[in-house]
């Protein structure tokens, strides 16, 4: 099983809906990130959270510590928004130190006019 | 502009030969990553660095090596060894580990 599961695997809506995209981990973290890639395969980051909720224009992200689940929220979704979108958490490795990523499989999104 | 660069986006190997793969930041950043995307699987961490000269192994390492001489420089050397060394290659950076992370345009290694 991997230690960072996200859902669905893939999502096609309507320009306007509402969309969620989920993620569960099964591993202590010291934060959760939420990347977006685009075809080219740059990759930006959007949030970094390790508790309560986080918004930034259209997006919104919150995370539950106690549950180990984090979901990314689009509102008014657009076309430019399709794009590939990560999990990915800061975990304890061997000797106690955070480092590094853990990512999630990705959620390919495709927003259509 | 401050940000990582990777060079160059597409890379050509034939099989047996090492290859190195660079990535630069000017973001002031102490600690750098290497990972590695493969189709319908996520990142997986190949190296960490959190300092200068000093680096970890992390999930798939074997068949890799790194430097850091320079706390600007972090190259990926993909070596023989390395049995599957075809992926798309993305070099990252950060203050520290719990701070964001930054990411570079990649390099698409195809080895033949």
């Amino acid at each position: 099983k991997n230690e960072v599961e996200q859902s669905p695997q893939n999502l096609t809506a309507q320009e306007g809906e509402f969309i969620t995209i989920n993620c569960s981990y099964s591993v202590g973290i010291s934060a959760l990130h939420w990347l977006q890639q685009h075809p080219g395969g740059g990759i930006v980051s959007l949030f970094m959270l390790s508790s309560g909720k986080k918004k930034h224009g259209r997006l919104i992200a919150t995370i539950n510590i106690q549950e180990k689940h984090s979901s990314l929220h689009i509102t008014a979704s657009h076309p430019r928004d399709s794009a590939v979108y990560i999990c990915a958490v800061t975990s304890f490795r061997s000797g106690g130190g955070a480092d590094g990523l853990t990512f999630g499989k990705g959620t390919h999104l495709i927003i259509q006019p | 502009d401050g940000g990582i660069t990777q060079s160059p986006k597409y890379l050509f190997r034939k099989e047996g030969q090492n290859v190195t793969l660079s990535c630069e930041q000017n973001l002031n950043h102490d600690a750098m990553y290497w990972y590695r995307q493969d189709p319908g699987q996520g990142l997986r961490l190949i190296y960490y660095s959190q300092i200068v000269n000093d680096f970890q192994k992390g999930d798939i390492a074997e068949g890799y090596s790194v430097s850091r001489e320079k706390k600007e420089s972090f190259p990926l050397t993909v070596t023989s060894a390395q049995k599957n060394p075809t992926a798309f290659y993305l070099c990252a950076s950060s203050s520290g580990p719990k701070y964001e992370q930054y990411f570079g345009p990649g390099t698409r290694l195809t080895v033949t």
